[in-house]
């Protein structure tokens, strides 16, 4: 079964601050990495996949095989980075996403 | 032009009732998801539809909940007598390609409680 866990419900950080949110995966097999956000009133949107290796935001993401990660990063926290972020994964041939929890992150000023 | 939308964005019902939940893709995606959120939670996988058929529904909790997408554009979610535990956030996605490797856009959802 396909399991994707983020530890930390809630990440408070200042404002200039490094950020890391965690995301640990479970999948037998080589399964595809997204990160989603929802900032405030928004709706839930893709903020980068492993595949396309890119930063947005600031925001970058590894894959680690070994480790079974694909941490969150970015250097320098902002206020507007404030929102709920989910790790989610799908595999080969699969239609759905499995979503973790989700971790609030909040930054403060 | 337009993302996904859903209605109604909220829906008080009380137990025993049917409720049918709707969800208006963006034009031309040929896929549509259905998730469940509880608070608390992540969204859980429901249903999937690839134009009208619905390929995989192995989320849907028992058979009280059905979903359709007759035409291969609009769907409905669709709870028969509904009970407490139904409480939730349904989001509804499509996504332009097949396969949950697709970005998957999602709506705004349609907030369930059931008295």
């Amino acid at each position: 079964a396909q399991r994707v866990t983020q530890p930390e419900k809630l990440l408070s950080v200042f404002k200039g601050a490094p950020v890391e949110l965690k995301c640990n995966y479970s999948y037998s097999g080589s399964p595809e990495l997204f990160w989603y956000v929802q900032y405030s009133r928004q709706r839930l949107q893709l903020l980068l996949r492993h595949i396309s290796r890119e930063s947005i935001k600031g925001f970058t993401a590894d894959l680690n095989k070994g480790e079974t990660s694909f941490h969150l990063k970015k250097p320098f926290a902002q206020e507007e980075d404030s929102a709920m972020y989910y790790c989610a994964l799908t595999g080969a041939g699969s239609y759905q996403l499995t979503f973790g929890k989700g971790t609030k992150l909040s930054v403060i000023p | 032009g337009a993302g996904v939308s859903q209605s109604p964005r909220y829906k008080v019902t009380k137990r025993g009732q049917d409720v049918a939940l709707r969800c208006d893709p963006i034009s031309g995606h040929v896929s549509l998801y259905w998730y469940r959120q509880a608070l608390g939670q992540g969204p859980e996988f429901l249903t999937y539809f690839n134009y009208e058929a619905q390929q995989d529904k192995s989320g849907l909790p028992n058979d009280r909940f059905s979903a359709e997408r007759p035409e291969g554009s609009i769907s409905t979610l669709t709870i028969q007598r509904t009970e407490q535990r139904d409480s939730a956030m349904y989001r509804c996605a499509s996504s332009l390609g097949a396969g949950g490797a697709n970005e998957q856009f999602f709506g705004p959802g349609t907030r369930l409680t059931v008295l």
